[in-house]
């Protein structure tokens, strides 16, 4: 069974850091590539960015590029989303999801909420 | 950028009525790669028609999907008490993947 488990709520002042985690089972984590999409407080989806596990080839969305940092550890299967300063605005649910090589997200973590607020 | 519209923004029907949800791109979807995701509150998207039509794995064929170029439609036959929720289209077949605003599907 395909299974994304996301790391837990943060609650983080701005200016701080932060990396949150996807670790995912069940399947060849170099196969397939992970998305991360984030969903502000009562609004809709936005696409991040994704990374190939494989060979860490990364792709950003514009709005997001120079924002935040994917990376993946395929020694433990898992995915990351990095701040380096982070905002109020970054206040958000973020989703991580397994998606194919045309960036179809077919199975999706279970979020993790970031709540920046000083 | 592709932009994704959708409409109507909220719709209020009964159960086992039927749905028709529009989704339209600013420009053609190259190889009809439209998605399909279902959110309930609290809970994460789920995928349900890939490629404009074709049925995510568990999902009921009360769903289906259509359309091609810049107009593709989300169609609920029979309502289940289950379906009320959000639905949000995406397009994948050019960079950067979008997704629309999407309609939230409410009952009457």
């Amino acid at each position: 069974e395909v299974q994304l488990v996301q790391s837990g709520a943060e609650v983080k002042k701005p200016g701080e850091s932060l990396k949150i985690s996807c670790q995912a089972s069940g399947y060849s984590f170099t196969s397939y590539w992970i998305g991360w999409v984030r969903q502000m407080p009562g609004k809709g989806l936005e696409w991040m960015g994704i990374i190939y596990p494989g060979d860490s080839d990364t792709r950003y969305s514009p709005s997001f590029q120079g924002q935040v940092t994917i990376s993946a550890d395929k020694s433990i299967s898992t995915a990351y989303l990095q701040w380096s300063s982070l905002k109020a605005s970054d206040t958000a649910m973020y989703y991580c999801a397994r998606g194919d090589s045309s960036g179809l997200l077919e199975f999706w973590g279970q979020g993790t909420l970031v709540t920046v607020s000083s | 950028e592709i932009v994704l519209t959708q409409s109507p923004g909220t719709l209020s029907l009964s159960p086992g009525e039927g749905a028709t949800l529009s989704c339209r791109a600013s420009q053609s979807v190259s190889s009809s790669y439209l998605a399909w995701y279902q959110q309930k509150p609290g809970q994460a998207p789920r995928l349900l028609i890939y490629s404009a039509s074709s049925r995510a794995t568990g999902i009921p064929d009360r769903f289906s999907g259509s359309g091609s170029g810049t107009d593709f439609t989300l169609t609920i036959s029979r309502l289940e008490p289950e379906d009320f929720a959000v639905y949000y289209c995406q397009q994948y077949g050019s960079s950067p993947r979008t997704f629309g605003q999407g309609t939230n599907l409410e009952i009457k």
